[in-house]
């Protein structure tokens, strides 16, 4: 069974950083392109980043591009989401999710990142 | 990156159709047949029902089905049910190799 838990989240102050991950279980992790999407509260799901199976590719929404960094470790079956320089706007659930030709197949079951002071 | 379009809500009666659109430009759901879209209840994850424009994954209804024309996708929902009140969001690849969604549809089951 595909499996995608994320960790990580939690309340952070504005301007503070988070590393988010995904622990990934029930599939060869190395084989599959990876992406974070987030969801403010009440709101649409927004795209924020994927990258590709051996994590030489990558590529970012315009709102996080050089704030966030997406990147695996395939020996740990894991996905990461670095966050930095936050702010009010980046308040939501990350869902981290399986790449199917650019249909997400498998999502986590999300984490919450609260930025406030 | 605009979000792709969609209505902010539709509804019918079960046992009824029902059709959302997604509009976007050629260089998105025009570009490419990598349209898919999602169910989402309240308070879960989303769940693929719909990929590569008119594809089901195992386990979905034949009840969904999706289509394309030019820059602008549908996903229609026949013999609706109660079950299919969710909110919808249809996803496209783009030119500039990112993945938008659209601003999701509110589906009511009356």
């Amino acid at each position: 069974e595909v499996q995608l838990v994320e960790s990580g989240g939690g309340l952070v102050q504005p301007g503070g950083s988070l590393r988010l991950s995904c622990a990934a279980s029930g599939f060869t992790f190395s084989s599959y392109w990876m992406h974070w999407v987030r969801q403010a509260p009440g709101k649409g799901l927004v795209w924020v980043s994927r990258i590709n199976s051996n994590g030489g590719s990558t590529s970012y929404a315009d709102s996080v591009k050089g704030r966030f960094t997406i990147s695996r470790d395939n020996a740990k079956n894991t996905l990461y989401l670095q966050m930095n320089s936050l702010g009010a706007e980046d308040t939501a659930v990350y869902y981290c999710a399986r790449d199917r030709n650019f249909a997400l197949d498998y999502w986590g079951q999300g984490i919450l990142v609260t930025v406030s002071s | 990156q605009s979000a792709l379009t969609q209505p902010a809500s539709v509804s019918g009666s079960p046992g009824q159709s029902i059709t959302i659109s997604c509009t976007g430009t050629s260089s998105d759901v025009g570009g490419y047949n990598y349209v898919s879209w999602y169910q989402q209840h309240p308070g879960k994850a989303p769940k693929l029902m719909i990929y590569e424009v008119s594809n089901r994954p195992s386990g979905v209804p034949d009840r969904f089905s999706g289509s394309k024309s030019g820059n602008a996708a549908s996903l229609t929902i026949s013999g609706l049910q109660a079950e299919d009140e969710a909110d919808y969001y249809c996803s496209s690849y783009t030119s500039s190799s990112t993945v938008v969604f659209g601003g999701g549809t509110k589906l009511t089951v009356l």
